[in-house]
């Protein structure tokens, strides 16, 4: 069966700091990863999605950035936080080439400080 | 545009039928979804339906489409404490089939009274 990781559970980092969110995704292969914003008491935000390694789509821009350097890692990434950075991020998957039910992951809870 | 709207909060007692409501803007969409969101938690599937189809039923879930107006219901009978949490409605749009790209709503958080 598929599963999904995300590390950490919770941060907490002061504004201008690095941020590196890692995603996992085991029992598949290529598939649709995803990154995902929810700001406190709002909707998701679809942040970035990648369909293969080293392919990154950006949906809004901002001072965050995406890797894959693996097929079944996904990572987000911020060179200097900023306060709006707060938030649940989310990571998901999808078969690359049928249906697009996503599998979500549990989450990372980011307070910037 | 892509857009799916969700009213935000529904409050029912403990044993009532809840029911949920989305409209979607992607006629072509293939494929609708309901997610839930525990508090703390990621998104969980709970059912979605082909856009062919009316009605689908799961146990205590009725999922209703209407193509005509855009519409998506979710109907969840016999409401638990346990049912308390985020429901999102989400769409596939046109052309997502390479992405897998859902357009999702801004969630509606349903509260169980007991």
């Amino acid at each position: 069966s598929q599963t999904i990781h995300q590390w950490p559970a919770t941060l907490v980092q002061p504004v201008g700091s690095p941020l590196s969110l890692e995603c996992t995704v085991e029992g598949t292969s290529n598939p649709n990863l995803y990154w995902y914003r929810q700001a406190a008491g709002r909707g998701l935000q679809l942040l970035f999605y990648s369909v293969g390694i080293g392919q990154i789509s950006s949906e809004v821009p901002q001072n965050l950035s995406a890797s894959r350097p693996q097929d079944r890692q996904f990572i987000l990434s911020s060179k200097k936080l900023l306060l709006s950075d707060s938030g649940f991020y989310l990571c998901a998957w999808t078969y690359g080439t049928r249906g697009n039910e996503q599998f979500f992951g549990p989450g990372t809870r980011l307070t910037v400080l | 545009g892509e857009d799916v709207e969700q009213s935000l909060f529904l409050s029912v007692r403990e044993g009532d039928s809840s029911v949920i409501n989305c409209t979607y803007t992607d006629s072509s969409s293939t494929y609708l979804y309901w997610y839930k969101q525990e508090p703390g938690a990621g998104l969980q599937l709970l059912t979605y339906i082909f856009s062919n189809m009316d009605m689908k039923q799961d146990q205590r879930l009725t999922v209703l489409l209407n193509k005509k107006d855009k519409h998506l219901s979710l109907r969840i009978a016999d409401t638990q404490t346990g049912d308390s949490a985020i429901y999102f409605c989400a769409e596939s749009p046109i052309g997502s089939s390479n992405t897998g790209k859902l357009i999702f709503g801004q969630g509606t958080t349903l509260q169980v009274k007991p």
